[in-house]
Parts: structure tokens; C-alpha cells; sequence
């Protein structure tokens, strides 16, 4: 089963600086997606930056960016200049498809909550 | 803008009063999930409706049902709200026309059972 671990349950950066969230996964599987989900306290959950997995360059999303490495099943977020609007917990997700395909489980990380400092 | 849209936003039941949470969306998605998300944990999946099949989690209570009259509309009922289904619930949808996997998320509704 596809499991996704994040191991900082919190993290903290100063405003403008630059922060790296970690996360790794298990999966058997050589195709797939993984996401960095971001639930800021308004609670919605966006979609920050997407990876696929065949693709060998990183993703990318303005200040947004992620350390794909597949061989060793990781995937963590830098969030460069960060700002006030950046505070939010973090969540690292992969998603799971259902026999049949078509739909899928998001399998989530236990999130990292960022804090900003001023 | 196309978007999940969660009624309402926040409800108060009593114990063991039913409760049905809304969702829609104009996003024309055929997938439709329903998440329960506790203070400080990720959401975890009830259930989720593909076109018009339903799918239940293994672990979902007997407590939780839904329903999907249509594309646009979810519901979640809770039969028997008890204290610990307080929680945020979180509607999500998806379509593999999209290109990708991601799931787009409604703001929640937050249960407070009293």
C-alpha cells in the first residue's frame, strides 16, 4: 500500500526567507502524480504545485518549488521569499486509483504546519 | 468561476439528531468525495460517488450515509450525530478529463454537536 510520511509535524521561517518541507512516499508503481496540498486556517485546501512522476525536471509555481527525487521517494516543497499569506498547514499527498481507474483515494501526509514570523 | 461550493458552512446539531451537509459544484466533475477532517490531522475519505456509483471507505460508519441526485449535488447525512463526529467535512470532486489526479476541495463545513 502507498503510504506518505511527512516528519515535521511544524516548522517556522522568517518572513522573506526560504523554507523546505519534507515528505516521502512508498509506492510500487513507476507512474504517478504527487501533489503539496495547502490548508491555510480559512481551512480550504488548494492545490499548490503537482509532479509528475515521469517528468525528470522539477515543478515549479512562482516562489513554489519541489525536490523531486524518485529513486529515493522524495518530494519536498521550497517556498522561497515566503510571506504572512504562506502560514498554513501543508500536506503532501498521493493519489491512489481504485480498480477500474477513474476515481482515486488521496492518500495524505499527517501535514506540516508553517508557521511565518514577521 | 467554476468551483465546490459547501452549504452550510457551519452547523450545529444535537446529539443523535440527524444532519444532511450539502455540496455542489459547477465544475462538471463525475467524482464527488466526501472527507471528515479533525483538528489538526489530514482529512480522512468516507465515501466518494463515481457518475453514480457509490463507493464506501472499508472503516466509514453505518452512521454516515450519501446521496447524489445528480452531477452538481452531494449530500452527507448523519443518522446519529455523536461527540466525536464533530469535525470539519470536506467535499471534494475530480475528473480524469482534466489531465490530472488533483481533487478540488469546497471550503467545508464545520459540525458542532452539542
Amino acid at each position: 500500500a502507498q503510504t506518505v510520511t511527512q516528519s515535521q509535524p511544524e516548522m517556522s521561517v522568517q518572513e522573506a526567507e526560504t523554507v523546505t518541507l519534507s515528505c516521502t512516499y512508498d509506492t510500487s508503481e513507476s507512474d504517478y502524480y504527487l501533489f503539496w496540498y495547502k490548508q491555510p486556517p480559512s481551512r480550504q485546501m488548494i492545490l499548490v504545485i503537482r509532479q509528475e512522476a515521469y517528468k525528470q525536471q522539477n515543478a515549479t509555481e512562482n516562489r513554489f518549488s519541489v525536490n523531486f527525487q524518485k529513486a529515493a521517494k522524495s518530494f519536498s516543497l521550497k517556498i522561497s521569499d515566503s510571506q504572512l499569506g504562506d502560514a498554513a498547514m501543508y500536506f503532501c499527498a498521493y493519489p491512489n486509483a481504485y480498480s477500474g481507474a477513474g476515481s482515486y483515494q488521496l492518500t495524505f501526509g499527517k501535514g506540516t504546519k508553517l508557521s511565518v514570523i514577521p | 468561476d467554476a468551483m465546490v461550493i459547501q452549504n452550510p458552512r457551519y452547523q450545529v446539531t444535537q446529539f443523535g439528531k440527524p444532519v444532511t451537509l450539502s455540496c455542489s459544484q459547477t465544475l462538471n466533475h463525475n467524482v464527488m468525495y466526501w472527507y471528515q477532517q479533525k483538528s489538526s490531522q489530514a482529512p480522512k475519505l468516507l465515501f466518494h460517488y463515481y457518475d453514480k456509483d457509490f463507493n464506501n471507505e472499508a472503516d466509514t460508519p453505518d452512521n454516515f450515509q450519501s446521496r447524489r441526485p445528480n452531477t452538481s449535488f452531494c449530500f452527507l447525512d448523519i443518522r446519529s450525530p455523536g461527540l466525536g463526529d464533530a469535525a470539519m467535512y470536506l467535499c471534494a470532486t475530480s475528473s480524469l478529463l482534466t489531465g490530472s489526479y488533483e481533487q478540488y476541495f469546497g471550503p467545508g463545513t464545520r459540525l458542532t454537536v452539542t
